[in-house]
């Protein structure tokens, strides 16, 4: 079966702009999990949607927002793009909350310039 | 809050030889640990993970992790290392509602 599908894989922005990530899921999973990794902070958690709604929450800014559709795809959005926004965005999909088990797409790539 | 600690930011080995890499986690309750291999510019392959159960745990490509609890350790492991296994491993643990933390991870190079 396919995958989790993170759509773009790379994404060029400018300071002050805003963008919005995809994340298709495994089919048949409903659960979303998104992480930021940096090279000086690493893989951070940033929320986990279930069910189109938000459960958990990391500690980013409120720049940083979700949501899933019924169809449990997800979309990220961050506003107000900053420098240190650049990252590897991963998405991760499990089959329900408290699975054992997370499946990470290839990730989105941002450049903030 | 749950926290993991890699302690080694770079391994080398020769390959064909064995590897170990440390992991040390703080967690209240027992935790959800796993591993995961990252090579460059790609998401995340889960190697292996321990949930309760047999504290020596056998994962893919010829790993192996032992939990221990008195230690608060999970440490990796793989008796021959493969070129192919040169990537960034991070252990991770988790408290079952998919909000994973990460360690910061281990680059593993293979010297031929």
């Amino acid at each position: 079966k396919a995958g989790v599908t993170q759509t773009p894989r790379y994404l060029i922005k400018t300071r002050g702009q805003q963008v919005t990530l995809s994340c298709s899921p495994i089919s048949g999973h409903r659960s979303v999990s998104w992480y930021q990794q940096t090279p000086g902070q690493g893989l951070q958690f940033l929320f986990e949607y279930f069910s189109e709604t938000q459960r958990n929450k990391g500690n980013f800014p409120g720049r940083f927002s979700g949501r899933q559709f019924s169809n449990s795809r997800s979309e990220m959005n961050v506003s107000t793009l900053e420098l240190g926004d650049s990252a590897l965005y991963l998405c991760a999909s499990s089959l329900e909350r408290g699975a054992t088990e997370a499946f990470f797409g290839q990730g989105t790539r941002l450049t903030v310039v | 809050a749950q926290s993991v600690t890699q302690p080694d930011i770079h391994i080398t080995v020769s390959e064909g030889a064995s590897l170990e890499l440390r992991c040390n986690y703080s967690y209240g309750a027992t935790p959800y640990l796993f591993w995961y291999v990252q090579s460059p510019g790609q998401g995340l392959q889960l190697l292996l993970k321990y949930f309760s159960g047999d504290t020596l745990v056998q994962g893919i490509k010829g790993f192996e992790a032992e939990f221990k609890r008195s230690q608060s350790s999970f440490n990796l492991r793989k008796p021959s290392v493969h070129w192919s296994d040169a990537a960034e491993y991070f252990c991770a643990v988790g408290d079952g509602n998919n909000d994973m933390r990460f360690g910061a991870g281990t680059r593993l190079t293979v010297k031929p």
